[in-house]
């Protein structure tokens, strides 16, 4: 398996326009998260899928960003309009649906808002 | 809510020497405590995990230590070298999936 695939890599977008980020989680893992990292933040977690179903959104900051999973193998996470404040580095991960188990990363997609 | 506090946020180290990053919990129910390694540019991955009925566990020149009493767990590396040069995050999870992770340890190992 090739791990957890996320794309792009990288994203430039004015403020304003809607960005798109992608994720093919590892085949078999149940669960999908969405983190941002910043260096103000951190690692934060902002809504998790299992079986495709969202689960806890909490972590969403606002109307603006949203997430689907279609089908096991494709996840979005939306941003519509994007703000120069969305400027981060978006991790998609993956895990087994059993308790106590390691989350694999995607390389991440950098969002620069201009 | 919960959190996990972590500390130092960033740490210089001569090769050779070890290094220690601690992290505290605060959700009594959490279980599973894994670190991850993140170096410049690149994706977190896991380096070591321990699980709650565990004291402490070891894997060559990494090691951690867990508290459960005192809701702390810590990070040692030994012997430590260039390429150990990252950020470290440590993390809690309760139950099955709800994971809070640390602010991260930046380290830096000068040759």
């Amino acid at each position: 398996d090739a791990g957890v695939i996320q794309s792009p890599r990288h994203e430039v977008t004015e403020m304003g326009q809607e960005v798109t980020l992608r994720c093919k989680p590892i085949s078999g893992h149940d669960y999908l998260f969405w983190y941002r990292q910043t260096m103000m933040r951190g690692l934060e977690l902002l809504i998790y899928f299992n079986n495709n179903v969202p689960i806890d959104d909490s972590g969403m900051p606002e109307d603006r960003f949203s997430a689907k999973m279609p089908n096991a193998s494709f996840s979005t996470l939306k941003i519509q309009p994007s703000e120069p404040r969305d400027s981060a580095v978006y991790f998609c991960a993956s895990s087994l649906s059993q308790m106590n188990t390691e989350a694999f990363f995607g390389q991440g997609t950098r969002l620069t808002v201009v | 809510g919960e959190n996990v506090e972590q500390h130092p946020s960033t740490l210089s180290v001569q090769e050779g020497d070890s290094a220690v990053i601690k992290c505290t919990y605060s959700d009594s129910a959490s279980n599973y405590f894994p670190w991850y390694k993140q170096e410049l540019g690149k994706r977190p991955q896991l380096i070591i995990d321990i699980r709650s009925n565990v004291g402490e566990k070891k894997d060559q020149r990494i090691a951690v230590t867990l508290n459960k009493t005192a809701k702390h767990f810590s990070l040692h590396i030994t012997e430590t070298q260039p390429e150990d040069s990252a950020v470290y995050f440590c993390a809690a999870i309760t139950g099955y999936i709800k994971t809070i992770f640390g602010a991260g340890t930046r380290l830096f190992v000068k040759a």
